[in-house]
């Protein structure tokens, strides 16, 4: 098993321009989250979801979306690229339930200009 | 909402010296209590939980334990090496939850 991966590992966009974070896992787990990771901040939730067609906000959605239409992939979609996100984005996933082993992914780090 | 306050934020120690985290939370209905370790330039792992089940849990040179009276629990490493120093992450959850919640983090640095 590959586990959980993400591309790219690197990515710098200028303010306003889009575009996908992608997340892929082949466990079958049915739930997958997004993080952003900042110093000092910890691992903050952006959006998660529950499985396939299924997805709620975390803690700091404003900006992203999501969607979920397999089981496999959750990307996270920044729709116009703001300085403010300029972060570490790490995607994860579990078999079923919070009480479950999160599985994380390498990460991205993106840096918006 | 569940809330998770870690401490303390850096940890310095000295290789063979003994390090502990801590951990509190709010909710007194969380039961699941992971650490999760992330190493430079990589994601979190998980490397030790503990249910509430239970007070204390080893494996190898790290333990965790639980006291649900005072809603607290730790990580407790000992006889550190350099390989140990890493960001070190406590959650907590419980049944009807979807996502865990995460402390802030701790970096753990070890001097050889």
């Amino acid at each position: 098993n590959a586990g959980v991966t993400q591309t790219p590992k690197f990515q710098v966009l200028k303010t306003g321009q889009s575009m996908t974070l992608q997340c892929a896992q082949d466990m079958n787990h049915e739930y997958m989250s997004w993080y952003r990771q900042d110093p000092g901040m910890g691992l903050r939730l952006i959006h998660y979801s529950v499985g396939a067609g299924i997805t709620d906000q975390g803690e700091v959605p404003n900006g992203y979306n999501v969607s979920r239409s397999t089981t496999e992939d959750f990307p996270l979609r920044l729709l116009s690229a703001a300085p403010s996100q300029t972060s570490v984005y790490f995607c994860a996933s579990s078999y079923g339930t919070s009480r479950d082993t999160q599985y994380f992914g390498p990460g991205t780090r993106l840096t918006v200009l | 909402g569940e809330n998770v306050e870690q401490h303390p934020s850096t940890l310095s120690v000295q290789e063979g010296d003994s390090a502990v985290i801590k951990c509190t939370y709010s909710d007194s209905a969380s039961n699941y209590f992971p650490w999760y370790k992330q190493e430079l330039g990589k994601g979190p792992q998980l490397i030790i939980d503990i249910r509430s089940n239970v007070g204390e849990k080893k494996d190898q040179r790290i333990a965790v334990t639980l006291n649900k009276t005072a809603k607290h629990f730790s990580l407790h490493i000992t006889e550190t090496q350099p390989e140990d120093s890493a960001v070190y992450f406590c959650a907590a959850s419980k049944g009807g939850s979807y996502i865990p919640t995460f402390g802030r983090g701790t970096s753990l640095i070890v001097h050889p």
